[in-house]
């Protein structure tokens, strides 16, 4: 699977968006990237998935650049509770092992 | 989404004791189930890797004598921790996927904390 890199934290202010990049410049033409977040003592919770094209759920935005070998996950208007650790991860899809690298400690500020 | 459950949430036990987690889809079928650690301050490391009905694939360094993993069914996977030493303490977590979509996404468990005295 393909190495991803993320800045170890940053800060927002709540309800301001919060634009989370991920680096992956060796990913593969068949590797999905995937967000998840972990809350501080829980599991990491799934958030969004894409291949090629842009996705929008109820939780956030993926915006991929066309040449893929970069993304950046949009929260649109953070709330206090977005606090955790966000991980990229790039892999071929969820029947293999996904790969956890550092992620970015998200903290919002009221 | 698809929604996966883990007992105990947490488990406190004696060295040279055995201590067994289950992980449960809930609603789903999860044909294959992963099991990781996860240290205090670190990121999750993969375990193992465990499809219905086959052996459990285990990641380099995971003694698979100490560390059993069964998913008998479709819907359970279970780790034991056979001799659990203090060293052994830490956040396990599963996960599980399923369906035939190649865009089938992984669904985490809430996590099992140990603690070995």
């Amino acid at each position: 699977d393909a190495k991803t890199t993320q800045p170890p934290s940053m800060d927002c202010a709540e309800g301001r968006a919060a634009n989370l990049p991920c680096n992956h410049s060796t990913i593969s033409g068949n590797e999905y990237v995937y967000w998840y977040r972990q809350i501080h003592s829980q599991g990491p919770q799934y958030i969004i998935h894409g291949l090629k094209n842009n996705e929008t759920n109820e939780m956030a935005s993926l915006i991929i650049t066309e040449d893929r070998k970069s993304s950046t996950l949009i929260l649109p208007h953070a709330t206090l509770r977005d606090t955790a650790v966000y991980y990229c991860i790039v892999g071929g899809n969820a029947g293999n092992m996904l790969t956890f690298g550092g992620g970015t400690r998200l903290m919002v500020k009221p | 989404g698809a929604v996966v459950s883990q007992h105990p949430s947490w488990v406190i036990c004696k060295s040279g004791t055995s201590v067994k987690i289950e992980c449960r889809s809930l609603d789903f079928q999860a044909t294959t189930m992963f099991w990781y650690r996860q240290f205090p301050k670190q990121s999750l490391m993969l375990m193992a890797t465990s499809n219905e009905g086959s052996k459990a694939t285990y990641e380099q360094g995971v003694e698979k004598d100490k560390f059993l993993i069964n998913h008998a069914s479709l819907t359970l996977s279970t780790l034991t921790v056979t001799s659990a030493h203090p060293e052994d303490s830490s956040f396990y977590i599963c996960s599980a996927s399923g369906g035939q979509k190649i865009q089938e996404t992984q669904y985490f468990g809430p996590g099992t904390r140990l603690l070995v005295l």
